[in-house]
């Protein structure tokens, strides 16, 4: 067992809302990346977290925002919510170092956009 | 610009046939690959990384910087290999990872 966590499961919103999604790294890991995962896609990276500074974004626009918190745990918002942000959002930990076979994925959120 | 290029969705091979899952990549510097595998209800792991010049599970990938591919290799496959495969480029050395679309293997019995 990995030991990084996602919340919720499975989440349903309506256009225009927004959305917070959850991750806990795993013990010891103080970086945090963000990636969606469209249907049928492969992960595309959106942004990464280390020490609760922003440390390099992927192509996505300003409403897709995160946190880390001291614990490292990290939150990934998403502000007025379109239909193609329906994806399961992944969050991947990693330790100090940073070396990347060395990232571990959390199972997902799936996010379902109406 | 930075890609992963996965041209096969879907590869379905019988249980004991070689097994290869093409790669191509594009990028200006050199590149640090790796291969994902997520099996069936299970979260996406590490299979292996080009650096490592290792075999994990029987498969092997060789990073060839002139075709700019980096094909997953496994001389015989077993049916417990059906899974979603992935190849993924570190852009940054920071673990900021371009996957390609990925490749369903599906090995018969």
């Amino acid at each position: 067992e990995t030991g990084v966590t996602q919340s919720p499961t499975h989440l349903i919103k309506t256009r225009g809302q927004q959305v917070t999604l959850r991750c806990s790294s795993q013990s010891g890991h103080n970086t945090v990346s963000w990636y969606q995962q469209a249907l049928g896609q492969g992960p595309q990276f959106i942004f990464q977290y280390y020490r609760e500074e922003e440390n390099g974004r992927g192509n996505f626009p300003p409403r897709f925002s995160g946190l880390q918190f001291p614990n490292y745990s990290s939150e990934l918002n998403v502000n007025a919510l379109e239909l193609d942000d329906s994806a399961l959002y992944l969050c991947a930990s990693h330790p100090p170092g940073g070396r990347t076979d060395t990232q571990y994925f959390g199972p997902g959120t799936r996010l379902t956009v109406l | 610009a930075q890609r992963v290029t996965q041209p096969e969705k879907l590869l379905s091979v019988f249980k004991g046939a070689p097994v290869e899952l093409k790669c191509n990549y594009s990028y200006s510097g050199s590149p640090e690959l790796f291969w994902y595998v997520q099996y069936s209800r299970q979260r996406l792991q590490l299979l292996l990384r080009h650096i490592s010049r290792e075999s994990i599970k029987g498969f092997t990938a060789d990073l060839n910087k002139g075709e700019t591919s980096f094909h997953l290799k496994k001389p015989f496959a077993q049916e417990e290999d059906s899974a979603m495969y992935y190849c993924a480029l570190d852009s940054g050395g920071y673990n900021k990872l371009i996957f390609g679309a990925g490749t369903r293997l599906a090995v018969h019995p």
